[in-house]
């Protein structure tokens, strides 16, 4: 199985800082042949479903805010949140999609200072 | 607008058995793969399986904690998704979601397995 492990397990930041959440899977999750990474990032907030942020490691899901930007290739992953919003505290989570079981990191709860 | 709506928990024995469903609209139901997720209260999120679609051949796959006794099917012609869990243990406690293969969630159904 692939093992996501993301860093750190919480932060806070203050309102209008930057955020930036790490994620690493135990294998590259690149298919070499589409040139993709079969990565996702998941927002939940307190009480509710998790939702799509980010697939394929960087394309924004439809209608997600421009301050959420993902990065990083193979096995090193990154979830910027560029000016943190007050509507933005959540827990935030990985999760590979290269190859079932389909694997989610740990979670990062992201708070304000 | 695409909805996911799971119902079918409850509060059941360990050992026991129950039937989550879980009703979509709002997008081609029959082309997604549809897979389940739980979460145990205060914990993080745990895949539990994907069933393909029929282009697909229906293939299934399960997380290893759950394999040989939880089983997925779908109705495609009532845009419907099943979980049956058998055999169930008290660690299966959770709130379980279904989620589309494009990324939507349902709300969530919870089940409690205690004695």
């Amino acid at each position: 199985d692939i093992v996501m492990t993301q860093s750190p397990d919480s932060l806070a930041v203050s309102l209008g800082e930057r955020a930036t959440i790490n994620c690493r899977s135990s294998q590259s999750v690149l298919y070499s042949s589409d040139n993709k990474n079969y990565l996702a990032w998941y927002q939940q907030k307190p009480g509710q479903s998790p939702e799509l942020l980010i697939y394929w490691a960087s394309t924004r899901e439809s209608g997600v805010p421009d301050r959420f930007s993902g990065s990083g290739s193979g096995t090193d992953f990154t979830l910027t949140i560029s000016s943190l919003q007050a509507e933005d505290v959540a827990v935030y989570y990985c999760q590979q999609y290269y190859t079932t079981p389909r694997t989610f990191g740990q979670g990062t709860k992201v708070e304000i200072k | 607008e695409v909805q996911l709506v799971e119902s079918g928990g409850g509060l059941v024995q360990p050992g026991g058995s129950l039937k989550l469903s879980c009703a979509a609209s709002g997008f081609t139901f029959s082309g997604s793969a549809m897979h389940w997720v739980r979460q145990a209260s205060g914990k993080g999120l745990e895949w539990v399986g994907r069933i393909r679609s029929k282009a697909n051949s229906y293939a299934t796959a399960y997380a290893a904690s759950v394999k040989g006794r939880f089983t997925l099917s779908r109705d495609d012609s009532k845009n419907t998704a099943y979980l049956q869990m058998n055999s169930l243990k008290t660690e299966d406690s959770a709130v379980y979601y279904c989620k589309s293969e494009e990324g939507y969630w349902g709300q969530g159904t919870l089940v409690t397995v205690s004695s």
